[in-house]
């Protein structure tokens, strides 16, 4: 069955430090892999994408993802935290094997302490 | 360009009534999905429209039903109002070709 799993409800981290909020997901085809994040009150903003190409991906505010195919992993990171990264992030995966469906992961909620 | 607009921001509705709600997407974007938030169950996906087609289902009950308009204008409805319903619904637009999202504010409905 098509999932999508962010294994920490919440992730703590000093500011400064780097951070990374891990999404691995399971499809039935090519995935297309996207992060959101969601600031308290608001709606959700795109901040990258993995459709093809390098498995590197760069995205808004710094944030960069990994697209590892054997751990069907597309973990999110950024060298340094700053606290205004503190926020609700959502992993979600397109399965473009079947019927093209949107799927989300929990979130996980990142707290940066200064 | 302008952004996902979604009416009404808030909204408080008495249980067993009906609402509507309505979503613009950005201009040039075909694709409407829409989402419930809620804080237990986290964003659940409600229904996904493209060229006035629903192309995908989530998993809730007959009560809810959307459609999209030739202007991509979406609309969703919730016949029969719960308490459980009681959530931020999301509206997004994409370009055709499945790429990313970009989310309105959403509507608060709180049901009472």
């Amino acid at each position: 069955a098509q999932s999508v799993a962010q294994p920490e409800d919440q992730v703590n981290v000093a500011e400064g430090n780097p951070l990374t909020v891990k999404c691995t997901y399971s499809v039935s085809g090519n995935p297309y892999l996207f992060w959101y994040v969601q600031y308290p009150n608001r709606g959700l903003q795109f901040l990258l994408k993995y459709i093809t190409g390098d498995n590197l991906v760069k995205g808004s505010y710094g944030f960069e993802a990994e697209f590892n195919k054997s751990q069907t992993s597309f973990h999110l990171k950024k060298p340094s935290a700053l606290v205004s990264d503190s926020a609700l992030y959502f992993c979600a995966v397109r399965d473009m094997g079947s019927n093209y469906q949107l799927i989300w992961g929990a979130g996980t909620k990142l707290i940066i302490k200064p | 360009k302008a952004g996902v607009t979604q009416t009404p921001r808030y909204l408080i509705k008495t249980r067993g009534q009906q609402v509507t709600l309505s979503c613009s997407p950005i201009s040039g974007h075909r694709s409407v999905s829409w989402y419930q938030q809620t804080p237990g169950q986290g964003l659940q996906f409600l229904f996904e429209y493209f060229s006035e087609t629903q192309r995908n289902k989530g998993n809730f009950p007959g009560r809810f039903s959307g459609r999209q308009f030739s202007n991509s204008r979406s609309e969703m409805n919730v016949s029969t109002l719960e308490l459980g319903d009681s959530a931020l619904y999301l509206c997004a637009s994409s370009l055709p070709g499945f790429y990313e999202q970009y989310f309105g504010p959403g509507t608060r409905l709180t049901v009472t």
